[in-house]
């Protein structure tokens, strides 16, 4: 298995709150991404980096922000969390996408709740 | 925008059938990846197809991919109740984004 760690794997959250999400890899792979599941629409891409303190947006950013200060670590933020923000979300990372046998491994998931 | 959609949604077949999961995607790639996820789980990578007439097979599963059509199937032969999960396929963009489908759920029934 790759190796990636998001933490924390659950967490219930009070709307208006911060909240961050963290992931972690020892991949050293270039590029890590932050998807949100929900049923019915799959996977979706919220931020992405190509590099350390490369970061940007995927189809649906608004509400998010993301942070890469090293390699190993993307971080993402839910400034004031809303009830639409609970998910699971999803943590991937990709050494060179778009060149060969290259595809995203997925982190284990966390599952946030904001009520 | 990249839309990608697979069909059906949901697949349920009874154990020792054949059936085919088709991925739709709205843009021109090169590169479509097949991927597995389990109740609760993560996703698991399946396959990685990379051009035009890709085919791999792995099991009772095979994948094959037609970029001028722009359709992915995902075959399965003689289902088993461990095939069991959601299906997902993915197309990647510009080279570094992965749009994925909304995933087929499929239940094999013994």
């Amino acid at each position: 298995d790759a190796g990636i760690t998001q933490s924390p794997r659950h967490k219930v959250t009070e709307t208006g709150t911060p909240v961050t999400l963290r992931c972690h890899q020892t991949e050293n792979h270039r590029y890590m991404y932050w998807y949100r599941q929900d049923p019915g629409h799959g996977l979706r891409l919220i931020h992405y980096s190509y590099g350390v303190k490369d970061t940007d947006k995927g189809e649906v950013s608004d509400g998010y922000s993301v942070s890469r200060s090293k390699t190993e670590d993307f971080l993402l933020t839910l400034e004031s969390a809303t009830s639409s923000q609970t998910s699971v979300y999803f943590c991937a990372i990709s050494d060179f996408p778009g060149q060969g046998n290259t595809e995203a491994f997925f982190g284990q998931g966390t599952r946030l709740t904001v009520v | 925008e990249l839309k990608v959609e697979q069909n059906p949604l949901f697949l349920s077949m009874q154990e020792g059938k054949n059936y085919t999961i088709y991925c739709n995607y709205s843009t021109t790639s090169d590169r479509l990846y097949w991927y597995r996820q389990d109740p609760g789980k993560s996703l698991e990578s399946l396959f990685v197809l990379l051009s035009n007439g890709a085919v791999k097979q792995e099991g009772r599963l095979m994948a094959s991919l037609d970029t001028k059509a722009r359709l992915s199937t995902l075959h399965i032969t003689a289902a088993v109740h461990d095939l069991s999960a959601t299906y997902f396929c993915a197309v990647d963009r510009t080279g570094n984004q992965f749009y994925f489908g909304t995933g087929t759920s499929l239940t094999v029934i013994p």
